[in-house]
């Protein structure tokens, strides 16, 4: 089963802090991967979509990376603002965006 | 920036009644999906479409539900006979493709649908 894990689950930091927001897979046959951010009672929009045969992925101050052979992504949120603080969900497409979503990693960034 | 809407943003129904959500794509996407997050759990995928017809849909898509696109804009989705642990979070989503169909998916707000 294809089965996508996000630790941790919630965590706080005091703004200024780097983020570190880790995603595992257990089916490393990915096309791409995506990160969304999701604010309470909100949609989903899309931060960052890796390729599977790319490394990582920037836009401003976030970073993603890829190692698709150990099954898992990382995103980085450089330099954290209080307007960070939301749950983070990574997404592995395994073909015909059949996605399938972590439960997420909530995020507080305590000004 | 182009976005893809969605309507109702919340909608109340008593078990049994048929509800129909809608859904306006961003307008040069071909492909078509609806997801749904059930409070507290993850995002699920529920079914996919193209070229007006479905393309894969999960077990959780049974005879109870339908897509369709009824015209050039709208996409919707419709549970013919709602049940209590149909209350969710419904997010319609699109994506103009890509190889293999993976590009890139851009969802909607989510219409919230408390069945009572």
């Amino acid at each position: 089963k294809q089965e996508v894990t996000q630790i941790p689950a919630a965590l706080s930091v005091p703004e200024g802090e780097n983020l570190v927001l880790n995603c595992s897979f257990t089916d490393s046959a990915i096309y791409n991967l995506q990160w969304f951010r999701q604010d309470p009672g909100k949609g989903l929009t899309s931060l960052l979509l890796i390729q599977s045969s790319q490394r990582e992925q920037t836009s401003g101050r976030l970073n993603a990376s890829l190692d698709k052979s150990s099954g898992r992504s990382t995103l980085y949120i450089a330099a954290s603002q209080p307007g960070d603080s939301a749950t983070y969900l990574c997404a592995a497409n395994y073909g015909n965006n059949r996605l399938a979503f972590g439960k997420g990693n909530q995020v507080v960034v305590i000004p | 920036e182009p976005e893809v809407t969605q309507t109702p943003s919340h909608q109340v129904t008593q078990m049994g009644q048929e509800v129909i959500l809608r859904c306006v794509p961003i307008s040069n996407h071909l492909y078509f999906y609806w997801y749904r997050q059930i409070l507290g759990q993850k995002v699920e995928f529920l079914v996919s479409f193209y070229n007006n017809e479905i393309s894969e849909k999960s077990e959780i898509f049974d005879d109870q539900f339908s897509v369709e696109r009824p015209d050039g804009s709208n996409f919707t989705l419709k549970i013919r006979s709602t049940k209590l642990e149909d209350s969710a979070m419904y997010f319609c989503a699109s994506t103009s493709g890509g190889r293999l169909n993976t590009g890139e998916l851009f969802f909607g707000e989510g219409s919230r649908l408390t069945v009572l």
